[in-house]
This record gives C-alpha cells, sequence and structure tokens, in this order.
C-alpha cells in the first residue's frame, strides 16, 4: 500500500484564491511527480522532482502554478490565482528512480474545487 | 510527445467472466507499460507491469506486450465484483522523467 500522504483531501476556493496543497512522499523516494487528474480521467503532468531540483514542468505549471520539495519539510503544489478551470483532482506520487520498472507510488490526492 | 490510448472506454461483464482492456502507445522506445487500478475516492495503485515482449502472469492478471504494434492488454480472469473500478495504462518513457497516462477503462462487474 502507498505511503504518499497528500493534505488536504478537499479543498474550495474563489476565483482569484490561492490553493496550496501538500505532499509527504514515501520515506526514501527522491523522486517526485505531481499530476492534475480532470473529471473525465485525463492525467496532465504538471512537475517532478529529484530531490529539491526540479526536472521538468510543463508551461502552465511555470505561469500560475509554483512547486517545492524543501529537504526535511513536505512537497507542496500552489496555484496562484485559481480558476474555475483548476477544479480537478491533484495526485502526489513518488518513486525510488526514473523509469525502468520503477514503480510509482500514488497518494490519494486532493480535490481542488474552484467557485 | 507520447500518447496513450486505452479502450474501451467502459466495459461491463457478468462475475466470473474474463475483463480484457487494451492499451495502445505511440512510442516504442517507451520503456516500461504499467496497469494501475483506480477506485473512487483514491489515487491509483499499481497492479502489473511489463517491459520485455511477450506475456506476464500475476494470480488472475496477464499482461500482453506486443512492441512492434506498440499495443498491450490486460486480462482478468475470474473477474470479481470488487474489481470495478477504473483501470489506466501508463507508459514510462525512455531517457524521460514522467510516466504518460491513458485516460482509463471503467470496468463494472455486475454480480
Amino acid at each position: 500500500n502507498s505511503k504518499v500522504i497528500q493534505t488536504p483531501r478537499y479543498l474550495v476556493k474563489g476565483q482569484g484564491q490561492k490553493a496550496k496543497m501538500r505532499c509527504i512522499p514515501e520515506k526514501g523516494h527522491p523522486v517526485v511527480f505531481w499530476y492534475q487528474q480532470n473529471k473525465n480521467n485525463e492525467f496532465k503532468f504538471l512537475i517532478n522532482f529529484q530531490n529539491q531540483e526540479v526536472l521538468q514542468q510543463i508551461d502552465m505549471t511555470e505561469k500560475r502554478f509554483s512547486a517545492e520539495c524543501p529537504s526535511n519539510s513536505p512537497c507542496s503544489l500552489e496555484i496562484q490565482s485559481s480558476e474555475a478551470g483548476d477544479s480537478a483532482l491533484y495526485l502526489c506520487a513518488s518513486s525510488l528512480s526514473w523509469g525502468g520498472n520503477t514503480e510509482v507510488f500514488f497518494g490519494k490526492g486532493t480535490r481542488l474545487t474552484v467557485v | 510527445q507520447e500518447k496513450v490510448q486505452q479502450s474501451p472506454e467502459s466495459l461491463i461483464v457478468p462475475e466470473g467472466a474474463m475483463s480484457s482492456l487494451n492499451c495502445t502507445f505511440s512510442n516504442s522506445a517507451s520503456q516500461s507499460i504499467w496497469w494501475y487500478q483506480q477506485h473512487p475516492g483514491k489515487g491509483p495503485e499499481a497492479l502489473i507491469s511489463i517491459f520485455s515482449n511477450g506475456n506476464k502472469k500475476e494470480g488472475r492478471l496477464t499482461v500482453y506486450l506486443n512492441r512492434a504494434s506498440l499495443h498491450v492488454s490486460l486480462h482478468i480472469r475470474d473477474s470479481q465484483p470488487s474489481d470495478s473500478a477504473v483501470y489506466l495504462c501508463a507508459v514510462s518513457i525512455a531517457g524521460g522523467y514522467k510516466v504518460v497516462f491513458g485516460s482509463g477503462t471503467r470496468l463494472l462487474v455486475s454480480p
């Protein structure tokens, strides 16, 4: 069973408000991913880290989204000015390494509703 | 840009039947292919993975990979109502740093 912990489980924000969610990856996992899953189950990759370093992020993330994975603190994903289209399930995942046959473990997600 | 397509979108099978789910991917250099199960309100959980051409069996699950046709399938033998969930095909990109997901097959096993 996955031990990736995401908080909060549910988040409701007004348009233009900041939305912040946190993730504690599995112990010993240096690789962390954030995905956005919409109501049609479509996954959108947002950003990934190895230790505290960002390896890849999409353009959307570069504009309104910010994320960090400081050492000895939870990782976080923040949306600076929430929009209705940001309503989705935000999934954090972690793994021991990249690619190959490495399993990626997911948390239960933070469901963001922007009203 | 790797693309992962799953079919069918939804599948209803009677209890005890075989459930067959399909996935095609666009990049023959893709590394591993994983199948995840996602129940409502939960994050995806990994079920089985495959790297080499051929098949792999774990319990009631069998997965077949054909890299030449860029196709992978998952078969669930003796399907149970508890198998009802969304099944996601995920492909890790060779030389990349992310996993690309399909949009899932919603499986309903009727008692």
